[in-house]
């Protein structure tokens, strides 16, 4: 079955450094996303990226986060200078189509440990 | 600002009987409905989802309820497994949105 791949699986970074979260959506998919799970707390959308732009973005994403697909495979979450409040879960996700209907795939997640 | 609310942080069910996991929204303008559930160190797998114009969907041995009136959707899992012990999000989409708003999850434990 296709997955979403997402690398890499624990990241732990000083604050203030950059970091760049990785991740290959299903081969075939033209919506990509990004979520967060801080420990304890719900899954929040950070962004929705579709045709080389972002489509939607939430208030969490301000302008620390940037997204990119750099060679058409890859989609990257990079986080500028990092918080310690940026500790979390960070789920990559894709979906073929526009809405999320039929539920997107999402990948298994990257920890991210702001030290 | 919790739009979707799980109120049972947990839930233990024994083995073969029915699981029934409860989510209340509060936004009038979600259209579709969804559960994912979640293993350890695994992301979000998509379970079934509900358009807001229906009031029961069904698919194996699970079967999502809507109650528009009441703002209050169900999931019911018959009978319950071993492997359905996982943490279950309910979620909404709302109207011309692409994005998912979860719930903050309800952790079933399958007793055996």
């Amino acid at each position: 079955e296709p997955e979403v791949t997402q690398t890499p699986s624990h990241q732990v970074t000083q604050m203030g450094q950059e970091v760049i979260l990785r991740c290959v959506p299903i081969s075939n998919h033209l919506y990509f996303y990004w979520y967060r799970q801080i420990l304890g707390q719900k899954v929040e959308f950070l962004v929705s990226f579709y045709n080389n732009e972002i489509s939607e973005k939430s208030e969490i994403f301000d302008d620390q986060f940037s997204v990119e697909r750099p060679d058409g495979s890859n989609f990257t979450l990079k986080i500028r200078s990092t918080k310690l409040e940026d500790s979390a879960m960070y789920f990559c996700a894709s979906s073929e189509g526009a809405r999320a209907n039929y539920g997107y795939t999402f990948g298994s997640g990257t920890r991210l440990t702001v030290v | 600002d919790q739009q979707v609310k799980q109120n049972s942080p947990s839930l233990s069910v024994q083995e073969g009987r029915i699981s029934i996991l409860n989510c209340d929204y509060t936004n009038s303008m979600f259209d579709y409905f969804l559960w994912y559930k979640k293993y350890p160190a695994e992301g979000p797998t998509f379970l079934i989802s509900i358009s807001s114009i229906k009031d029961k969907n069904e698919d194996g041995r699970f079967t999502v309820f809507l109650n528009k009136s009441a703002k209050h959707l169900s999931l019911h899992i018959v009978p319950s497994q071993p492997g359905d012990s996982a943490v279950y999000f309910c979620a909404a989409i709302p109207n011309r949105d692409d994005k998912i708003i979860f719930g903050k999850g309800t952790r079933l434990h399958i007793l055996p």
